[in-house]
């Protein structure tokens, strides 16, 4: 069955540093989301792509957060400098193009700052 | 904006036991609706989704079934096992060309033998 791959599986890191997480969607998936999950909490949505375009980075803290998806396929997230409240996991996940097909997710990456 | 409420939890319910999570939504349009589990340490894991009103979504004995007149996607299983230990996740995906998620908080199972 296919998955979403993403890397690493656990970071830690101290504030002020740079992090960088990776993700290879499903191979097909046009479109790849960055979700943040705070411990308790239910996943908020930071970034959407369509392909290699950004159709929705509202959410995402553009002073210290970055993400490119350069060919299409795999993405990355970059914080810099990363901050304590930033501690959470990080979920990616790919879908096909049309509304109402699912969201499927990666295992996360859990990201400590201490 | 969309937004989806679910029941507080932790949920602690014995083997065998009914189990109920409730969940409303508040959206523009026609959204889809989808159940995630999440284990610990784990990512999501789809467990059901209805696309339109009255559409039951079933899955390893879970049920939903999307009321659109009292706007809820109310999660169901009839017995439930220690193995169904994990916290439930209730989401909605609009319409209009938006593609993303947006999810309740979640609520924590835990079955005891």
């Amino acid at each position: 069955e296919a998955e979403v791959a993403q890397s690493p599986r656990y970071k830690i890191t101290e504030k002020s540093q740079a992090v960088a997480f990776w993700c290879d969607p499903i191979s097909g998936h046009a479109t790849l989301y960055w979700y943040r999950q705070i411990l308790g909490q239910g996943p908020e949505l930071l970034v959407q792509f369509q392909d290699e375009s950004v159709v929705d980075d509202s959410q995402l803290p553009k002073d210290r957060f970055s993400a490119e998806r350069l060919k299409g396929v795999d993405s990355t997230l970059k914080i810099q400098p990363a901050e304590l409240g930033d501690s959470a996991m990080y979920l990616c996940a790919s879908s096909l193009r049309d509304v109402g097909k699912q969201n499927t997710f990666g295992s996360g990456t859990r990201l400590t700052v201490v | 904006g969309n937004s989806v409420t679910q029941m507080e939890g932790p949920v602690t319910l014995s083997e065998e036991a009914f189990l109920t999570i409730n969940c409303t939504y508040t959206a523009t349009g026609y959204p889809s609706l989808f159940w995630y589990v999440q284990y610990p340490g784990e990512g999501l894991q789809l467990l059901l989704k209805a696309t339109k009103a009255d559409d039951k979504g079933s899955n390893k004995g879970f049920e939903a079934t999307y009321r659109k007149e009292t706007t809820s996607f109310h999660l169901e299983k009839g017995s439930v096992q220690v193995s169904d230990s994990a916290v439930y996740f209730c989401a909605l995906q609009a319409g209009a060309g938006s593609y993303q998620l947006t999810f309740g908080k979640g609520t924590k199972l835990s079955v005891i033998p």
